[in-house]
């Protein structure tokens, strides 16, 4: 089946150590997005990649980067993890960034600071 | 004020009753309107999609919208406990490559 996967489902890491989220999708789709979820929040999005083209949203942190080598692929680098970047990180995909265009999620990654 | 506003309930039902879910809204260049189920440790899925004022109905759902109020809602029949879950509402501009806007998200339960 087509599909938006996260790998992996559930992240540990330390205050200030590096920690890569990754993302793979078979739809074969142009765009790629990053959100962050809280607890009991909203979807926050992060940026997103339509094809190469790299979209960051005005108040994401500095923190958070990511990249894309490829239409399959895309990975979420947070640079040094804080105890308020304990999230749950979705992953979604469409075929275009059109308005009328569906988004496919993948079913999260869960990350925990210590 | 927030763009959407959303009660974050927990919501909790009897099998077989009729749940009404809302959402708000402050912007009325807000076009599209969305709403999502999220099932526990799962991500999103669209479950209805309109365009413009007035009602759109796929087998238990219906999409309900209300650009005069700024008012969206979403109603399930003869609800089923297959149904719990937390259903975000999410909306969007009518301007090309614009992000969605999520709501919180209303958690709902369906007792047997």
């Amino acid at each position: 089946d087509a599909m938006v996967i996260q790998n992996p489902r559930y992240q540990v890491t330390q205050f200030g150590k590096p920690v890569t989220l990754s993302c793979s999708q078979t739809l074969n789709h142009n765009v790629m997005y990053w959100y962050q979820q809280k607890s009991s929040q909203a979807p926050k999005l992060l940026f997103h990649y339509y094809d190469k083209d790299f979209n960051n949203e005005a108040d994401t942190p500095d923190n958070f980067q990511s990249r894309r080598p490829n239409t399959s692929f895309c990975f979420l680098d947070i640079r040094s993890p804080g105890l308020g970047d304990a999230a749950m990180y979705l992953c979604a995909t469409s075929g275009t960034p059109a308005h009328t265009d569906t988004q496919y999620f993948g079913p999260g990654t869960r990350l925990t600071v210590l | 004020q927030k763009e959407v506003e959303q009660d974050p309930g927990p919501l909790s039902v009897p099998e077989g009753a009729i749940v009404s879910l809302n959402c708000t809204y402050s912007n009325s260049a807000f076009q599209y309107f969305m709403w999502y189920r999220q099932y526990s440790r799962k991500g999103p899925e669209l479950l209805m999609y309109t365009y413009s004022s007035g009602n759109k109905e796929d087998g238990r759902f219906t999409a309900q919208v209300d650009k005069s109020s700024k008012y969206i809602s979403l109603f399930i029949r003869d609800s089923q406990p297959s149904d719990s879950a937390t259903y975000l509402c999410a909306l969007r501009r009518n301007s090309g490559n614009t992000p969605l806007v999520f709501g919180k998200g209303t958690r709902l339960s369906v007792i047997a």
